[in-house]
């Protein structure tokens, strides 16, 4: 099975909150990441969280972690049309999930 | 530092053509990372190199792929020959593993179409 899973798609209306899930097999992941994807580009570090913590809010941004069910979350508050991108989870051993797209529809 | 750098950005060739795409690291990362990106299957990785050695090849597809480091400031991925399933999107990153939440930074991609 794949090291780090997360649903493909997400769909969300302008000003609603979002958020995208994430399952991971490492148990032993010092730090856990989240990548945003623009159209057209590269993978760019959006946030992360060291595994001690439960909860890391930074702006918008809130991400979550339960580690006794190796689940990780990123919310994102008052989502807008610029948000629109693909999210990857990605665990501390450098492997990273499919993505999830996100629509955010006006 | 200009980031990790790949070439070409955009490549069109016929089935059956060899296809090399190049990347630049970061100067001073010791991980180099070869991804790819279709709609299908999303992001996958493909091999990845620590200080010029390969560690972990059990994403590449098939024998028509491989990869090179000759240095620490230049990798390659070759295709031959290729074919229209490997039309995507390769990425390249780099990794310093002393930065404290080792962060990857990608380059923006080769996008290849195989007709």
């Amino acid at each position: 099975g794949e090291d780090v899973e997360q649903s493909l798609f997400l769909s969300v209306r302008e000003g609603d909150s979002s958020v995208i899930n994430c399952t991971y097999t490492d148990s032993s992941s010092t730090y856990l990441y989240w990548y945003k994807q623009e159209p057209g580009a590269g993978l760019q570090l959006l946030t992360y969280i060291f595994s001690n913590m439960d909860m890391k809010q930074d702006q918008r941004l809130t991400v979550l972690l339960n580690k006794k069910d190796k689940h990780l979350s990123l919310r994102i508050a008052d989502t807008q049309t610029g948000d629109s991108a693909i999210y990857f989870c990605a665990s501390n051993d450098m492997r990273f999930g499919a993505g999830t797209r996100l629509t955010v529809k006006p | 530092d200009a980031g990790v750098i790949q070439s070409p950005r955009h490549e069109v060739t016929e089935m059956g053509q060899e296809v090399t795409l190049r990347c630049k690291p970061i100067s001073g990362h010791d991980y180099l990372f070869w991804y790819r990106q279709t709609m299908m299957r999303g992001l996958e990785l493909l091999i990845y190199f620590n200080n010029n050695v390969p560690i972990d090849d059990s994403g590449m597809p098939e024998d028509r792929f491989s990869a090179k480091m000759p240095n620490a400031s230049f990798s390659t991925l070759k295709i031959q020959p290729s074919e229209p399933r490997d039309s995507a999107v390769y990425f390249c990153a780099s990794a310093d593993p002393m930065r404290p939440h080792n962060e990857q930074f990608f380059g923006p991609g080769t996008r290849l179409t195989v007709l």
